[in-house]
C-alpha cells in the first residue's frame, strides 16, 4: 500500500539549533517528492520538488534530500520566522488521475 | 513560482445557503485543479479533482452533490458548497497543477478559504 509518512509530528528548536525532519514513503515508481510548507491560515506554499535518489535542493536555511525510501528537510541555523508546519506529498497514479498524497506533516516552533 | 488566487478568503453564512469559492490560477493555465478540504491540526485531504471542460472526479465519501466543481476555463475552477451545514465549516484549499509531462508537473496552492457555517 502506498503511504507517506513524516516524523516527528512536531519539533521545537531554539533559534540556530540545527535539525532535520523525515519523510518516509512507500510507492511503487517514484515520480517525485514534493515539500511544502504551510503557515496557520494559509494555503501551502511549494518548496522542492525532488524526483531521484541522491538529489538534493536547497533553499535559503533549507536542504532536501531523497533516497529510495525518505527525505529529510534539513534545516540549518533555524531562525523564529522558520516556525511552520511542513508537509512532504508523493503523487499516487490511480488511473488516469495524479494526485498529491501528503503525509500529516511536521509543526516545527524555532524559539527566539 | 506560480500564482493561484481564492475568493473569498474567509466566508460566514446562515445553516441551508448556499456557498460558491472561485480559484484562480494568474500566470498559468492548469488543465487540471484539486479541491482540499483541512481540519484543524490535521493534513490536507482531497476531496475532487477537476479537469477544464469535464466533470470532476470526487474522492470516496464526499457527496458530489453537496459540493459542485465547475472548471470552465484553463483559469477557473468553483466549488459550490449548496446547503450548507455547520458540519461543513472548513478550511477549503485549492490546488492548480502546472502542465507538464508526468513527473515535471508542480501543484501550487491558493491561500485557503475559512468557511464558517452558522
Amino acid at each position: 500500500e502506498d503511504q507517506v509518512t513524516q516524523s516527528p509530528e512536531a519539533l521545537r528548536l531554539q533559534e540556530g539549533e540545527s535539525s532535520s525532519l523525515n519523510c518516509s514513503y512507500t510507492v511503487s515508481g517514484l515520480r517525485g517528492l514534493f515539500w511544502y510548507r504551510q503557515d496557520p491560515g494559509k494555503g501551502p506554499e511549494f518548496l522542492f520538488t525532488l524526483y531521484s535518489a541522491g538529489e538534493e535542493k536547497e533553499k535559503e536555511r533549507l536542504k532536501a534530500t531523497l533516497t529510495k525510501k525518505e527525505s529529510f528537510l534539513h534545516i540549518t541555523a533555524p531562525k523564529p520566522e522558520d516556525s511552520a508546519t511542513y508537509l512532504c506529498a508523493v503523487p499516487f497514479s490511480s488511473g488516469s488521475a495524479r494526485q498529491l498524497t501528503f503525509g500529516s506533516g511536521t509543526q516545527l516552533t524555532v524559539l527566539p | 513560482g506560480a500564482v493561484v488566487s481564492q475568493h473569498p478568503s474567509w466566508v460566514i453564512c446562515k445553516s441551508g445557503t448556499s456557498v460558491k469559492i472561485e480559484c484562480r490560477s494568474l500566470d498559468f493555465q492548469a488543465t487540471t485543479m484539486f479541491w482540499y478540504r483541512q481540519f484543524p491540526k490535521q493534513s490536507l485531504m482531497l476531496m475532487a479533482t477537476s479537469n477544464e471542460g469535464s466533470k470532476a472526479t470526487y474522492e470516496q465519501g464526499v457527496e458530489k452533490d453537496k459540493f459542485l466543481i465547475n472548471h470552465a476555463s484553463l483559469t477557473l475552477s468553483t466549488l459550490t458548497v449548496t446547503s450548507a451545514h455547520p458540519e461543513d465549516s472548513s478550511f477549503y484549499i485549492c490546488s492548480a497543477r502546472t502542465s507538464g509531462r508526468w513527473g515535471t508537473d508542480t501543484q501550487y496552492f491558493g491561500p485557503g478559504t475559512r468557511l464558517t457555517v452558522l
